[in-house]
């Protein structure tokens, strides 16, 4: 069972690129979110999905698309890629209620490690 | 909106207890996860509690009271191996989101 699967993990940008990060789970999860981590924070909600078709804005929304056609995927798009976007970031899911595990607990990519020059 | 809060660092030493707290103010509240991450690695899941009360995994612990916004994160017979981020967030049903603390990073002395 491959859980969340996040590519690549490694990506260096010039400012201004775009880039999108991949994001595949296989747990028939109805929620997926993406996250981003900068040093000696925590993790700040960047978009997030309750269902295939259905994206909303999470904290740090600007700068980044989103789109949800399939309840496996949820890729992260970055428009034109700034130095204020070096950071690591997490996909994540979880199953809504009913599931075997708690509502809610998430279950998190490796993450991607996302520097801009 | 969501305010969580923990401390950023503690220090104890291996075969000790440590409590890691989180006080949190919401507009929504479901539930309160205990994650814990490892230096380069992505969070994993501890505990859980969405009733007031203790909750007991093996070494780990967690506590909630709603009423006064508190969790806390029990650890021991801490082991070298217990040095990392702790992080704390909170679930919401309504939003379908998870808000989560800036961490608290443990070190863990021999």
């Amino acid at each position: 069972n491959a859980g969340v699967t996040q590519t690549p993990k490694f990506q260096v940008l010039k400012t201004g690129q775009s880039m999108t990060l991949q994001c595949a789970q296989d747990m028939n999860h109805e929620y997926m979110s993406w996250y981003r981590q900068d040093p000696g924070m925590g993790l700040r909600l960047i978009h997030y999905s309750v269902g295939a078709g259905i994206t909303d804005q999470g904290e740090v929304p600007n700068g980044y698309n989103v789109s949800r056609s399939t309840t496996e995927d949820f890729p992260l798009r970055l428009l034109s890629a700034a130095p204020s976007q070096t950071s690591v970031y997490f996909c994540a899911s979880s199953g809504l209620a009913g599931g075997p595990e708690p509502t809610g607990e998430l279950f998190f990519g490796e993450g991607s490690r996302l520097t801009v020059l | 909106g969501q305010n969580i809060d923990q401390p950023t660092e503690m220090t104890a030493t291996e075969g000790a207890i440590v409590q890691i707290n989180c006080t949190y103010q919401t507009s929504g509240f479901n539930g309160l996860f205990w994650y814990q991450q490892h230096a380069g690695e992505a969070p994993t899941f501890l505990s859980y509690n969405v009733l007031d009360g203790l909750e007991e995994k093996g070494r780990f612990s967690s506590f909630l009271s709603r009423s006064k916004g508190y969790s806390y994160l029990l650890l021991k017979e801490l082991q070298m191996k217990d040095s990392a981020s702790y992080l704390c967030a909170v679930y919401n049903t309504n939003a379908g989101k998870s808000t989560f603390g800036d961490g608290t990073t443990l070190t863990v002395k021999p």
